[in-house]
């Protein structure tokens, strides 16, 4: 069935820090990918997704770019705020599916 | 503001009780999704409602049931409640059956207790 994986945390960096979380997945077909982020107290809200091999998602500074042929879909942001302290899931939606795959997330911490 | 509502915030309970969750979603949305998340298990897909209609059960125990209402609001019953169902439970919201590619609207989410 399909699986996603990512990297364990808790991730702790620095402000200004360059960030990169990992997750790969496996899938059949050719699902679309997210990143959710979980803020503390609160419901996931979607920053991006793609939906096809190639595409880059990018909001607020995250990037993740679609790689069918590493099957991942790496989370990068180029200088990490305290704000972006939460836990972010990496997700996937295979075509026609109507149930969504996510990983078990992975804790940011961003020190001042 | 997600849009998406859940009552009540908290809720503490006794084992073998039941109780009866609440979702609103966004205006719009005729999907919606239940999530239970824990430590250990992480966030689980539990079932899926289109505009009345179940549509996809994930790992869903058979002392869970639910179900979505005419005005699309969607209630989520948990009986027989173990200490292990305490959780935090989730419901989301999309504009349509999902093709794959919908974005998925969260609520606060309800903190589960059982004592």
């Amino acid at each position: 069935g399909d699986s996603v994986t990512q990297m364990e945390g808790p991730v702790t960096l620095s402000e200004e820090a360059f960030l990169t979380i990992n997750c790969t997945y496996t899938a059949t077909g050719y699902p679309s990918l997210f990143w959710y982020v979980q803020y503390p107290g609160e419901g996931l809200q979607l920053l991006l997704k793609a939906t096809k091999a190639d595409d880059k998602g990018s909001n607020k500074g995250f990037e993740a770019t679609y790689r069918k042929e590493t099957t991942s879909f790496h989370l990068e942001k180029g200088s990490v705020q305290v704000s972006d302290s939460a836990v972010y899931f990496c997700a996937l939606s295979a075509f026609g599916s109507y149930i969504p795959t996510f990983g078990r997330g992975t804790s940011l911490i961003v020190h001042p | 503001d997600s849009g998406v509502t859940q009552t009540p915030k908290h809720l503490i309970t006794a084992t073998g009780q039941r109780v009866t969750l609440r979702c609103s979603p966004r205006s719009g949305d005729l999907s919606v999704y239940w999530y239970q998340q824990s430590l250990d298990q992480g966030l689980q897909f539990l079932i899926q409602y289109y505009n009345g209609e179940e549509r996809a059960k994930g790992n869903i125990l058979e002392r869970f049931s639910a179900q979505q209402f005419p005005d699309l609001h969607s209630e989520l019953n948990l009986s027989s409640l173990e200490l292990g169902d305490s959780a935090l439970y989730f419901c989301a919201s999309s504009v349509v059956v999902s093709t794959g590619t919908d974005t998925q609207y969260f609520g606060p989410g309800t903190r589960l207790t059982v004592l």
